[in-house]
């Protein structure tokens, strides 16, 4: 298995465009997560979805910041407009969430820079 | 507010000598908690994991003690190894499985 696959490895851009970064799971889990990591916070959960279905978005730092998984192998999270508070490394992660087992397994991350 | 805390953003150690990486947290609802282990440029990789019932849980030279009462767990290394040097995170859940909660990890340097 390939793992879980994020693109872009690294995104640049300018301070009011859209952003969209993109993962795919491993295929046959259920759940998907994505997390930002800063210096100042660790890894911080956004947004958790489960079979597609959204579970828990608290982690969303402004109406700025969406995520859609359309279906079970691809999942987008949009930041529209982009700041430069945004930037971080952005982390996808998918579980198989059986057996009472919780482990992620990560992609490689996209390193967000909003100048 | 941090729900899981690393309070030590690095640590450096003798190859062949133990590491002992220290996490607290603060929320009694936690069941599960985990340690990944992070190179540079790539995502964090699932190192081991203890479920509230247990108090230890070993994989050969990892080891991760959980003490409940103090809200503290420990990932102990041994013998460490050159090529455990990266970034170290603890990771908490409250067993439902769909919340996550990381500390600010960990810099590990095994000196060789």
């Amino acid at each position: 298995d390939a793992g879980v696959i994020q693109s872009p490895r690294h995104e640049v851009t300018e301070m009011g465009q859209e952003v969209t970064l993109r993962c795919k799971p491993i295929s046959g889990h259920n759940s998907l997560f994505w997390y930002r990591q800063t210096m100042m916070r660790g890894l911080e959960l956004l947004i958790y979805f489960n079979n597609n279905v959204p579970i828990d978005d608290s982690g969303m730092p402004e109406d700025r910041f969406s995520a859609k998984m359309p279906n079970a192998s691809f999942s987008t999270l949009k930041i529209q407009p982009s700041e430069p508070r945004d930037s971080a490394v952005y982390f996808c992660a998918s579980s198989p969430q059986a057996g009472g087992s919780y482990e992620q397994y990560f992609g490689p991350g996209t390193r967000l820079t909003v100048t | 507010d941090q729900q899981v805390k690393q309070n030590s953003p690095s640590l450096s150690v003798q190859e062949g000598r133990i590491s002992i990486l220290n996490c607290d947290y603060t929320n009694s609802m936690f069941d599960y908690f985990l340690w990944y282990k992070k190179y540079p440029a790539e995502g964090p990789t699932f190192l081991i994991s203890i479920s509230s019932i247990k108090d230890k849980n070993e994989d050969g030279r990892f080891t991760v003690f959980l003490n409940k009462s103090a809200k503290h767990l420990s990932l102990h290394i041994v013998p460490s190894q050159p090529g455990d040097s990266a970034v170290y995170f603890c990771a908490a859940t409250p067993n439902t499985g769909n919340q996550f909660y990381f500390g600010t990890g960990t810099s590990l340097t095994v000196i060789p």
